[in-house]
C-alpha cells in the first residue's frame, strides 16, 4: 500500500545550522505531498505542500521539492531557529482518496 | 475565524469504561476526519465523514470504536470498554470537501486519552 518513510529522529542542531529532513514515499500514482509541523503542546499545522512533480512548496523559510524520479520530498531550511524546534511529519494524499498517510515524524531540537 | 476544537483536551479513564471524544469542525467544512497518534503506531487514519455519512469505517481499530456526526457539524468518537492500548492522542481534522488532491485538512489540538 501507499506509505511514507522519514528519517529517524531526534535531529539536534545549533541555531543557524542547515536543516534537511529526508522523506520518501511509495504510491501507486502521483500523490500530493505535505509537510506538517507539531509544536510542543499544539496541534498539527500544515507547513507546506506540493501537488505535482517538480513543484516546490515553501513557507517560513522551509522548502521541499516534489521529486518524482526519486519519490522524495525532503524538507530543508537554510538557517534554523530555536523556535523551529518541533516534530515534523511528511504526508501524502492521493487524488482518489480522502485520507492523509503520514510518516512516523521527526523531532527537531534546535539549541541556542 | 475559529479553528477545529476538540474536547476534552485530556481524559484519564479506567480500563473498561466508555469514553466520548468531541470534535467541532471549522464552520462550513463538509468533511471531517479522525486520526490517532500513538507511540507504537504513529499517526493513523480512523474514519472520515462527508456530511453526516461515514462511507469508510475500515480504519477503526475494533468494534469498540464508533463515531457519529450530526447536523453536518459536531462529531463524537466513542470508545467502549476502553483498553490500555487505546491510550493515544485522538486528532480531529476538517476540510472544505474531500475532493481534490490538495484539499487542506485543518487539525484540532487533539484529545489525550490515558487508560489506566
Amino acid at each position: 500500500g501507499d506509505s511514507v518513510t522519514q528519517m529517524e529522529g531526534p535531529v539536534t542542531l545549533s541555531e543557524e545550522a542547515f536543516l534537511t529532513i529526508n522523506c520518501t514515499y511509495t504510491a501507486t500514482g502521483y500523490p500530493s505531498l505535505f509537510w506538517y509541523v507539531q509544536y510542543p503542546g499544539e496541534g498539527l499545522q500544515l507547513l507546506l505542500k506540493a501537488t505535482k512533480a517538480d513543484d516546490k512548496g515553501s513557507n517560513k523559510g522551509f522548502e521541499a521539492t516534489y521529486r518524482k524520479e526519486t519519490t522524495s520530498f525532503h524538507l530543508e531550511k537554510g538557517s534554523v531557529q530555536v523556535s523551529d524546534s518541533a516534530v515534523y511529519f511528511c504526508a501524502l494524499k492521493m487524488d482518489s482518496s480522502y485520507k492523509l498517510i503520514f510518516g512516523s515524524g521527526t523531532r527537531l531540537l534546535v539549541r541556542p | 475565524g475559529a479553528g477545529v476544537s476538540q474536547s476534552p483536551s485530556n481524559k484519564v479513564t479506567e480500563k473498561g469504561k466508555d469514553v466520548e471524544l468531541r470534535c467541532d469542525p471549522i464552520s462550513g467544512h463538509t468533511a471531517l476526519y479522525w486520526y490517532r497518534q500513538s507511540l507504537g503506531q504513529g499517526l493513523e487514519f480512523l474514519i472520515y465523514f462527508q456530511g453526516n455519512s461515514a462511507p469508510d469505517k475500515s480504519g477503526l481499530p475494533s468494534d469498540r470504536f464508533s463515531a457519529e456526526r450530526t447536523g453536518g457539524s459536531v462529531s463524537t468518537l466513542t470508545i467502549q470498554r476502553t483498553q490500555q492500548e487505546d491510550s493515544a492522542v485522538y486528532l480531529c481534522a476538517s476540510s472544505l470537501d474531500i475532493s481534490g488532491g490538495s484539499n487542506e485538512q485543518f487539525f484540532g489540538p487533539g484529545t489525550r486519552l490515558t487508560v489506566l
